[in-house]
């Protein structure tokens, strides 16, 4: 039982490089999410999925790309990689289920350096 | 918006102790979900316990509640008999309800750093 799988788990980028974030879930969960979490900080919303073909901006999604081509798969890109997204991402996902919501899973999170 | 506010950068309690975290949280909503989240050094984001604000009833979790005060926006957690294991940071979240076919946005607070000590 997998739940939410992050890769790469660390990555260290020069400025100006690009990458892809992947996640993917085995849970058939319809909604999808990303989260950076700064030091000493809560987590922040960047992007969303209700479902695949549908993405919304989350609070800080300046920087980042999303696509969801898939039910399981919602990769994370950054293009011009810039010192200020030097964090921690996470993915996370949950169930709609009716008028009732069920709580979000999260995979362990990428560390990202950008020097 | 909603924000979640968490003052209480770092608590330390002794093992078998009981110790209260504080949460706050500012928002126009009636109906919304709160939420707290374990992150131990492992990086994995644990969900702990959450409290549906319709109803009165303070949820609990074996060794941890909550003190849910809907009326002062405060949304306590308190772990009992504390263990060595109960080390880490706890994040509080604030989460609307969601309508059909929308995502479940969570607002966070800037955490608590949880030592537990022998």
């Amino acid at each position: 039982n997998a739940g939410v799988t992050q890769t790469p788990k660390f990555r260290i980028l020069k400025i100006g490089q690009s990458m892809t974030l992947q996640c993917t879930q085995d849970m058939n969960h319809n909604y999808m999410y990303w989260y950076r979490q700064d030091p000493g900080m809560g987590l922040k919303l960047i992007y969303y999925s209700v479902g695949a073909g549908i993405t919304d901006k989350g609070e800080v999604p300046n920087g980042y790309n999303v696509s969801r081509s898939t039910t399981e798969d919602f990769p994370l890109r950054l293009e011009l990689a810039a010192p200020s997204q030097t964090s921690v991402y996470f993915c996370a996902s949950s169930l709609m289920m009716g008028r009732s919501n069920s709580p979000l899973h999260f995979g362990n999170g990428t560390r990202l350096t950008v020097t | 918006a909603q924000t979640v506010t968490q003052s209480q950068p770092e608590m330390s309690v002794q093992e078998a102790e009981t110790v209260t975290l504080s949460c706050t949280y500012d928002t126009s909503e009636n109906n919304y979900y709160l939420f707290w989240y374990k992150q131990p050094p492992s990086r994995q984001m644990i969900l702990v316990i959450r409290q549906e604000a319709y109803k009165q009833q303070n949820a609990t979790e074996n060794r941890f509640s909550v003190n849910f005060q809907k009326a002062a926006k405060s949304f306590s957690l308190k772990i009992s008999d504390s263990q060595l294991g109960d080390t880490a940071m706890y994040f509080c979240a604030f989460m609307k309800h969601p309508n059909t076919g929308t995502a479940s946005k969570l607002t966070f607070g800037t955490g608590t750093r949880l030592q537990v000590t022998l």
